[in-house]
């Protein structure tokens, strides 16, 4: 079955990096556009970025545009999310989700960023 | 970016009885070329990543059960669960995927009366 698990959360000084993987599996990677969503503690969700099913485009939030840096390695079945210059309102649960049309279809479980001194 | 705004904020309905929640857009999500609204909806249960239940407005998503009904066009949306069971406890979310940057409404949290 599909499967997407997000690794690499934890706590974070700010203005540091910090990098996220999601491993996906049960499905055609290269079929899907891959996106990160985030949801702070008690908040609702918040698109973060996508990769196109290629690698050929990608898009962010306003809000991490410039910081963040999403990529995938179709050789691995997986993507990641390269956040730097982070800042405590970053703080959240970062969702990898999968889309194999226009709408997202798959989640992962989480992984949970903290940033704080 | 298009905004989604969502009400109410949260809902109470008793067992068995009809729960109904909508979503507005800021801008028109329906692509006249193709006929289709591009508005998915999502249920996280406490504790739990969110999960798709309805796409192009109207559509379940394979294994979703029937009770669960989409509707609208344009800029206006309702998701209605035709008899409340206790495991639709949750917050639902609509979201729009009609242009980049993808956005969320703000949830709508659903208890049991």
């Amino acid at each position: 079955q599909v499967q997407l698990v997000e690794s690499g959360g934890g706590v974070v000084q700010p203005g540091r990096s910090l990098r996220l993987s999601c491993a996906t599996s049960g499905f055609i990677f290269t079929n899907y556009g891959m996106h990160w969503v985030r949801q702070a503690p008690g908040k609702g969700l918040e698109w973060v970025a996508v990769i196109w099913y290629d690698g050929s485009k990608t898009w962010y939030a306003d809000s991490v545009k410039g910081r963040f840096t999403i990529s995938r390695d179709d050789s691995k079945d997986s993507v990641y999310l390269q956040m730097a210059s982070l800042r405590a309102d970053d703080t959240a649960v970062y969702y990898c989700a999968g889309a194999a049309a226009a709408f997202i279809d798959s989640w992962g479980r989480g992984t949970l960023v903290t940033v704080s001194s | 970016d298009i905004v989604m705004t969502q009400s109410p904020d949260s809902l109470a309905v008793s067992l068995g009885e009809r729960a109904t929640m909508n979503c507005k857009s800021s801008q028109n999500v329906l692509d006249n070329s193709n006929n289709k609204n591009y508005l998915a909806w999502y249920q996280q249960k406490p504790g739990q990543p969110p999960s798709l239940l309805l796409y192009w407005s109207s559509t379940r998503e394979s294994g979703v059960p029937d009770r669960f009904i989409g509707s609208g066009s344009g800029t206006d949306f309702t998701l209605t669960i035709s008899s409340l069971q206790a495991e639709d406890v949750a917050v639902y979310y609509c979201q729009q995927y009609y242009s980049l940057p993808i956005t969320f409404g703000q949830g709508t949290r659903l208890e049991i009366k």
